[in-house]
């Protein structure tokens, strides 16, 4: 798995957006980049994924950079509900080892 | 609905007692797969399975045995459980790599 770094750590206030940014510098050309989040202790949930260009389905939009080393995951008008641990990776062969730990997103009112 | 549904939700043991944690997914997936979640070590992949009879180990394999004797289940065995197995784990499937977890199951060995 390519690895990745993301803050451990990132504020938001409820309606505006959130920025999630994730370094994947040795990422190679097939790896595809998954973001997933965590609320609580429940299960990860998937949120989205890209290759190489933007994606964006009703949870969130990814922008993935032309070189492909890092991407930034957008959650554009954050609510209560999105407090929660994002994980971004990177999975060599498609299904992930480890999900790394991720950034807490706290959203406030 | 789709689903994958682990069971127990929770479970209080001893040192020894063997315990089996079952995984079972409703969506016709291939791959199924277990992990463990540790405060601050992130979620890491314990086993496993790309197809019925077919599994592999992940990043922390010791201590533990899996078996896919059929496509919708995926059962975590810890045949003799020791107090670092105490942990939150999470059974997951994928058809397509995106993967779909359960609710998981929460383990406290004494």
């Amino acid at each position: 798995d390519a690895k990745t770094t993301q803050p451990p750590s990132m504020d938001c206030a409820e309606g505006r957006a959130a920025n999630l940014p994730c370094n994947h510098s040795t990422i190679s050309g097939n790896e595809y980049v998954y973001w997933y989040r965590q609320i609580h202790s429940q299960g990860p949930q998937y949120i989205i994924h890209g290759l190489k260009n933007n994606e964006t389905n009703e949870m969130a939009s990814l922008i993935i950079t032309e070189d492909r080393k890092s991407s930034t995951l957008i959650l554009p008008h954050a609510t209560l509900r999105d407090t929660a641990v994002y994980y971004c990776i990177a999975p060599a062969s498609g299904y992930a080892l480890n999900f790394g730990k991720g950034t807490s997103l706290l959203v406030t009112p | 609905e789709a689903q994958v549904t682990q069971n127990p939700r929770y479970l209080i043991t001893v040192t020894g007692k063997k315990l089996t944690v079952t995984c079972s997914q409703n969506m016709n997936h291939e791959y199924m797969s277990w992990y463990r979640q540790d405060p601050g070590l992130g979620l890491r992949q314990i086993y496993y399975s790309m197809n019925v009879e077919v599994t592999d180990k992940g990043d922390v394999p010791e201590g533990y045995k899996v078996s896919r004797k059929e496509k919708r289940n995926f059962p975590l065995i810890l045949e003799s459980p020791s107090p670092n197995q105490t942990s939150l784990y999470f059974c997951a499937s994928s058809s397509n790599r995106v993967l779909h977890f359960g609710d998981g199951t929460r383990l406290s060995i004494l």
